[in-house]
């Protein structure tokens, strides 16, 4: 069925990286743009980043910006979210979300990862 | 980019009329017509409620509804449910191309 299920989350020290997954399946994943959003515990949700369905276009939220790297892979149906530099504040779950490009909205999610930042 | 101002939270009765206001700026809201909105219970995912303002995808009740006017876009749900008790969450595409999401609304059934 159509799903994003994503993966990698856990508990890392400040100053460390995680890298996360998302895998979809039941549509045509080369076809879409996708995103990462996040949400820390009793919070609202937080855009952190798009890329276009074939890569070359990628934007970032500046609170992630020269941190997080987007990055997806056609072949394997796989979209990635690599976190360099962690911080307390990048404590989270982070979902997967497809993009309905030109109307620009979020029209599938997943069910999250959980990232901890802690020492 | 600031959050979208939402109300922190609306209640109402079974079967009133709510509505959750979602305000931003020039450089999303007011100049764009790609105002969302998404639902989410406790524990779960966000779900897509309305798109471009005022659409409903399939599948969404017809309780739901969506309008703009300036900055400020607003959703109303009608014939208010106990299944309509969740977190709601407006979204906008902005100026940098980048997106913006409210503050989120607690919505209680009382």
């Amino acid at each position: 069925q159509v799903q994003l299920v994503e993966s990698g989350g856990g508990l890392v020290k400040p100053g460390g990286s995680l890298r996360l997954s998302c895998a979809a399946s039941g549509f045509t994943f080369s076809d879409y743009y996708m995103s990462w959003i996040r949400q820390a515990p009793g919070k609202g949700l937080e855009w952190v980043s798009y890329i276009s369905s074939s890569g070359s276009t990628i934007y970032y939220a500046d609170s992630v910006k020269g941190r997080f790297t987007i990055s997806r892979d056609n072949a394997k149906n796989s979209l990635y979210l690599q976190m360099n530099s962690l911080r307390a504040e990048d404590t989270a779950v982070y979902y997967c979300a497809r993009v309905v490009h030109g109307d620009w909205y979020f029209d599938l999610w997943g069910r999250g990862t959980l990232v901890t930042v802690s020492s | 980019q600031s959050a979208l101002t939402q109300p922190a939270s609306v209640s109402g009765s079974p079967g009133q009329s709510i509505t959750i206001s979602c305000t931003g700026t020039s450089s999303d809201v007011g100049g764009y017509n790609y105002v969302s909105w998404y639902q989410q219970h406790p524990g779960k995912a966000p779900k897509l409620m309305i798109y471009d303002v005022s659409k409903r995808p399939s599948g969404v009740s017809n309780r739901f509804s969506g309008s703009k006017s300036g900055n400020t876009a607003s959703l109303t749900i009608s014939g208010l449910q106990a299944e309509d008790e969740a977190d709601y969450y407006c979204s906008s595409y902005t100026s940098s191309s980048t997106y913006v999401f409210g503050t989120g609304t607690k919505v209680t059934v009382l």
